[in-house]
């Protein structure tokens, strides 16, 4: 069954403006990642953050967990037309397999 | 240099025929995945190979036949295929228990 739940499922931004997007999950896991995906692309790995950290960023990426809420926190600050993308968390449970299960997606749009 | 890759690009087939798709990585990774996006951008996985061992097997329909030669590649192969089965299909990779998967670009399968 799918995993996570991302909302917004659609933003639209105006350049140098902060665009934030939520994930939601349902089950433990051991690491959270976010994905970006442009149009017509594969999925490019962002970032990655453990089940034992609650903030990290990466430039002007800054992602947050909550493991007690079950949910993620993907803050892109000062955003650019080529940003616009979309947005998938994914949860490792962990064992012998990376297995990522991923959510529904944000589509970001950053206007000029 | 391509880190992983896969062909063809754009597969456009009629139904109950037989394909294949096949994907390469030369990132040195010893697990590869399949995973198939559909027209609203759910991303499933649906196998997993570590050293040429078979470690996730989704529950997907026993059409789909997935072979790895060795460790470096992962190919996917379809029996008689169904309008369903139009999609996108991804090929990733990693390095076991590391978490991050790298994406290749997708093949873009179309069942008339």
């Amino acid at each position: 069954s799918q995993q996570g739940e991302e909302d917004p499922q659609a933003l639209s931004i105006q350049e140098g403006e902060n665009a934030t997007m939520n994930c939601s999950y349902k089950t433990s896991i051991n690491n959270l990642q976010w994905y970006r995906q442009n149009s017509g692309r594969g999925l490019v790995h962002l970032i990655l953050i453990r089940s034992n950290e609650r903030e990290k960023h990466s430039g002007r990426l800054r992602v947050t967990l909550d493991t007690s809420k079950k949910s993620s926190s993907l803050l892109i600050t000062a955003s650019r037309a080529a940003d616009t993308a979309s947005y998938f968390c994914a949860t490792d449970a962990g064992g012998t397999a990376s297995k990522l299960t991923f959510g529904t997606g944000t589509r970001l749009q950053v206007t000029l | 240099d391509t880190a992983v890759s896969q062909t063809p690009k754009y597969l456009v087939t009629q139904m109950g025929n037989d394909k294949s798709i096949k994907c390469e990585q030369n990132l040195g990774h010893d697990t590869m995945y399949w995973y198939k996006q559909d027209s609203k951008k759910f991303l499933k996985i649906m196998f997993s190979y570590n050293n040429k061992e078979l470690i996730i097997n989704e529950t997907v329909p026993n059409r789909f036949s997935p072979k790895s030669p060795d460790k470096a590649h992962l190919n996917l192969h379809i029996n008689s295929l169904e309008l369903g089965d139009s999609a996108v299909y991804f090929c990733a990779s990693s390095l076991m228990g590391v978490g991050t998967q790298y994406f290749g670009p997708g093949t873009r399968l179309l069942v008339l």
